[in-house]
């Protein structure tokens, strides 16, 4: 069974500074992998998804990177910004279901 | 990215009425959409698989009678709370993926439906 862990769980950086945020998978057998963001309160925002057949996505200053061999996603942020607070999740659809598998999120606050 | 809408996003009702929240694909067909039960700071819980034109396959634990899903359309699918009481308090999100094209594969998400039972 698909488990997806995520460290740290909660990060606080001053603005302007770069942070990456880091995803685990126990079974490597992926299909893809998607980086969401949560507002609190709100619904799920879609940042990036990485087919298994990729290596890393980058929109604006967000860049993920996916390792299938050793289990690992990582996002990368440039030059936070107070708007980008919120809570990050990645998820993992694996070869076997339709469904996605989420991490537990990192929340993030960028302090002004 | 694809459009996934949700309504109602806020619901308050008695306990032991039922409550209708639907989902809806506004720039694609979704074939197979997903509803998750999310507790306070916590991750998303996956209830069940809402299938276009047959029977949502639901996760260990989930209440089938409880949860009702209906996925009448490719564009869209409800949630039904039956019976509700104070415990089912939560805040329900779909999410459907898309089938084709330059998003094929992607997640989208509905804006959340926060329902409180009294």
């Amino acid at each position: 069974k698909q488990e997806v862990t995520q460290i740290p769980a909660a990060l606080s950086v001053p603005e302007g500074e770069n942070l990456v945020l880091n995803c685990s998978f126990t079974d490597s057998a992926i299909y893809n992998l998607q980086w969401f963001r949560q507002d609190p309160g709100k619904g799920l925002t879609s940042l990036l998804l990485i087919q298994s057949s990729q290596r890393e996505q980058t929109s604006g200053r967000l860049n993920a990177s996916l390792d299938k061999s050793s289990g690992r996603s990582t996002l990368y942020i440039a030059a936070s910004q107070p708007g980008d607070s919120a809570t990050y999740l990645c998820a993992v659809r694996d070869n076997y279901g339709q469904n996605f598998v989420f991490g537990p999120g990192t929340r993030l606050s960028v302090l002004p | 990215g694809a459009v996934v809408s949700q309504h109602p996003s806020r619901v308050i009702c008695k306990s032991g009425t039922s409550v209708k929240i639907e989902c809806r694909s506004l720039d694609f067909q979704a074939t197979t959409m997903f509803w998750y039960r999310q507790f306070p700071k916590q991750s998303l819980m996956l209830m069940a698989t809402s299938n276009e034109g047959s029977k949502a396959t639901y996760e260990q634990g989930v209440e089938k009678d409880k949860f009702l899903i209906n996925h009448a359309s490719l564009t869209l699918s409800t949630l039904t709370v039956t019976s509700a009481h104070p415990e089912d308090s939560s805040f329900y999100i779909c999410s459907a993926r898309v089938p084709g094209g330059d998003l094929i594969g992607e997640l989208f998400f509905g804006e959340g439906s926060r329902l409180t039972v009294l």
